[in-house]
């Protein structure tokens, strides 16, 4: 099957400018993260959905960031009014219970640079 | 919370050398251990993973063993190759009070392998 795919795969934009990243899952998952890795760490969690629903919201790192998957397939994030300390890659992963387990798999990630 | 606690890096080996990666977890509850590896400018790929007490997770010639008792799930490889120079990270998934079963990552080893 086709991996998760992410767009765009770079994004360079001033101090203030909205951005918004689309992420498309494998398609029959139902799950689909959104985390961020800042220079080297490792990922961190940022969102969840089931299907269309948001579960996990909280980890969210400001107000200036929201997501949304309005169909239950391809989901949106959006920074407003970034800030350099946005500068990072945004990684989408998806996932379907298996053998109860939610393995997830991840897409190749934006790169988004804050001048 | 949850934790994970990786070797420091980078880790620099001839071609042909034995591998280990130690990692170490923290956790409530019985985690599912994960392998991923990030090759430069790319998102991660599974490399293997481990569900459940002495699970042993393989591919590509790399393995790691689920020991509850020490909570560590180290990665190994016999041989490696220059192919395998990129950063390993371990991660653990557990069930969170939103369901969300979100990953929690070490921070990465880096791995160069010389001809």
């Amino acid at each position: 099957d086709t991996g998760v795919s992410q767009d765009p795969r770079h994004k360079i934009t001033k101090r203030g400018q909205n951005v918004t990243f689309r992420c498309d899952p494998i398609s029959e998952h139902n799950r689909l993260y959104w985390y961020r890795q800042t220079l080297g760490q490792g990922p961190e969690f940022l969102t969840y959905f089931q299907n269309e629903a948001q579960l996990e919201k909280s980890r969210l790192l400001s107000d200036r960031f929201s997501a949304e998957r309005p169909k239950g397939s391809f989901s949106t994030l959006e920074i407003q009014r970034t800030e350099q300390g946005d500068s990072a890659m945004y990684l989408c992963a998806s996932s379907l219970l298996r053998e109860g387990q939610y393995t997830q798999y991840f897409g190749p990630g934006t790169r988004l640079t804050v001048l | 919370g949850d934790s994970v606690t990786q070797m420091e890096g980078p880790v620099t080996l001839s071609e042909e050398a034995f591998l280990t990666i130690n990692c170490t977890y923290t956790a409530t509850g019985y985690p599912s251990l994960f392998w991923y590896v990030q090759y430069p400018g790319e998102g991660l790929q599974l490399l293997l993973k481990a569900t459940k007490a002495d699970d042993k997770g393989s591919n590509k010639g790399f393995e790691a063993t689920y020991r509850n008792k020490t909570t560590s799930f180290h990665l190994e490889k016999g041989s490696v190759q220059v192919s395998d120079s990129a950063v390993y990270f371990c991660a653990l998934s557990a069930f969170s009070g939103a369901g969300s079963y979100q990953l929690t990552f070490g921070k990465g080893t880096k791995l160069s392998v010389i001809p």
